[in-house]
């Protein structure tokens, strides 16, 4: 069972290039989400999504997009890094039983 | 604006102390607190709390959930290097996502 997982889980960009953040579950949770994780902020989140073909913005949305075609995935994407975006990214879902499952995290630098 | 806070931000222990670590809300609706425990990498559910009162319990950790004075804690009794991590409240508020604390760095000295 492997729960939520998230590619890749490292990445150095330079400013300007654009990446793609893949979360893949096999809970068939509706809810996934997209938060960032920065030094004395906590999680903040980015944007998430209620089901297939939906969603919506959180807390820090601007600089990134989403698309939820597939139930299982959720893809984050960089059009143009900015070293602001260095963070570390999670991704989680939520099933029925309301709790949060995490994936475990993809590191990304911007130079 | 919901909002959850926690403290201490940081803290240093030695082995064999015990800790509390505090957690308090303002939400306008409220259905559960849970508490998260993040090391390297992805934070993993410890507890999940929804009435007051009533202590949740898992080896040597602990929690308690007070609805009327809106906090939380939780204890670690006996403390092992292996508890240091950052600890994570959360409080679902029947919204499309968590609120989130900024978590409470615990470091366990030997």
């Amino acid at each position: 069972n492997a729960g939520v997982t998230q590619t890749p889980k490292f990445r150095v960009l330079k400013t300007g290039q654009s990446m793609t953040l893949l979360c893949a579950q096999d809970m068939n949770h509706e809810y996934m989400y997209w938060y960032r994780q920065d030094p004395g902020m906590g999680l903040r989140l980015i944007h998430y999504s209620v089901g297939e073909g939906t969603t919506a913005k959180g807390e820090v949305p601007d600089g990134y997009n989403v698309s939820r075609l597939k139930k299982q995935n959720f893809l984050l994407g960089l059009e143009s890094a900015a070293p602001s975006q260095t963070s570390v990214y999670f991704c989680a879902s939520r099933g029925s039983n309301y709790g949060y499952t995490f994936g475990s995290g993809t590191r990304l630098t911007v130079v | 604006e919901d909002k959850v806070v926690q403290s201490p931000l940081s803290l240093v222990v030695h082995e064999g102390d015990t800790v509390t670590l505090n957690c308090s809300y303002e939400v306008t609706n409220f259905r559960s607190l849970l508490w998260y425990k993040q090391e390297k990498k992805a934070p993993t559910f410890l507890f999940m709390l929804t009435s007051s009162g009533i202590e949740k319990k898992s080896g040597r950790l602990s929690s308690i959930l007070d609805k009327k004075e809106l906090f939380s804690i939780l204890n670690i009794t006996a403390t092992q290097t292996g508890d240091s991590a950052v600890y994570l409240c959360a409080v679902d508020n029947y919204g499309q996502n968590f609120v989130f604390g900024p978590g409470t760095r615990l470091s366990v000295l030997p």
